[in-house]
């Protein structure tokens, strides 16, 4: 069974400013995705960011970067230059990349607060 | 182009009755995927469909079912409503069930049960 944990219920951070958000996962398949998503207040869950398991280098997408460690089991989200409109839920997810296993499994998120 | 997009937006059941939400998913999109997210928590899977079929199940009781329309639309029917089943639900699209695709999520049904 795949397994994440998010560690940090909320964290708050300075607009303009970079923020961390951890993300460990247990899984004992060795082809697997990352995935990050952004929930405001208004429910959508918004796709940020994707790490394949057997991507060589961390992902990146505009302000979003993926730290991924594999031997640590963590996929830490990084974002930089922080903005009022990033206030939000973030969820980290997983899903096994094989046959007959194709769910998301969600962490239980961190709530982002971005101070002026 | 239109998201994924879910009706009714909000809905207040009374415990025991059914109700129906549904989902259509990004234009191209094959696969949809119901899940169910309670205040406070992450979301947690229900079902996925691709091409009509049912492709994966989570760990919900029968009251949950589902189904896909030739148009790749989704219906997620819940009976015998319970004061538990007050939630988020949300329907998330992909190109394919498998490999790396990721799930577009819409907006969600608020399900409120008294």
């Amino acid at each position: 069974a795949q397994k994440i944990t998010q560690t940090q219920p909320g964290m708050f951070v300075q607009e303009k400013e970079a923020v961390t958000l951890d993300c460990t996962y247990d899984t004992s398949d060795p082809s697997y995705g990352l995935f990050w998503y952004k929930q405001p207040s208004s429910g959508e869950m918004i796709f940020l960011i994707y790490q394949g398991s057997y991507d060589q280098q961390n992902a990146t997408e505009g302000r979003y970067s993926l730290n991924f460690q594999k031997a640590r089991k963590s996929a830490n989200l990084v974002i930089s230059a922080s903005q009022l409109g990033d206030s939000a839920m973030y969820f980290c997810a997983m899903r096994v990349l094989d046959t007959g296993r194709r769910a998301l499994t969600f962490g239980s998120g961190t709530r982002l607060q971005v101070q002026p | 182009d239109a998201g994924v997009t879910q009706s009714p937006t909000h809905l207040i059941k009374t415990r025991g009755q059914h109700v129906t939400l549904r989902c259509s998913p990004i234009s191209g999109h094959k696969s949809v995927s119901w899940y169910q997210q309670v205040l406070g928590q992450g979301p947690q899977f229900i079902f996925q469909y691709y091409e009509k079929e049912e492709r994966g199940r989570g760990n919900f009781p029968d009251r949950f079912s589902a189904r896909q329309f030739p148009n790749y639309s989704s219906e997620l029917n819940v009976n015998a409503l319970l004061l538990g089943d007050s939630a988020l639900y949300l329907c998330a699209s992909s190109l394919a069930p498998e490999g790396a695709y990721e799930q577009y999520f819409g907006p969600g049904t608020r399900l409120t049960v008294t």
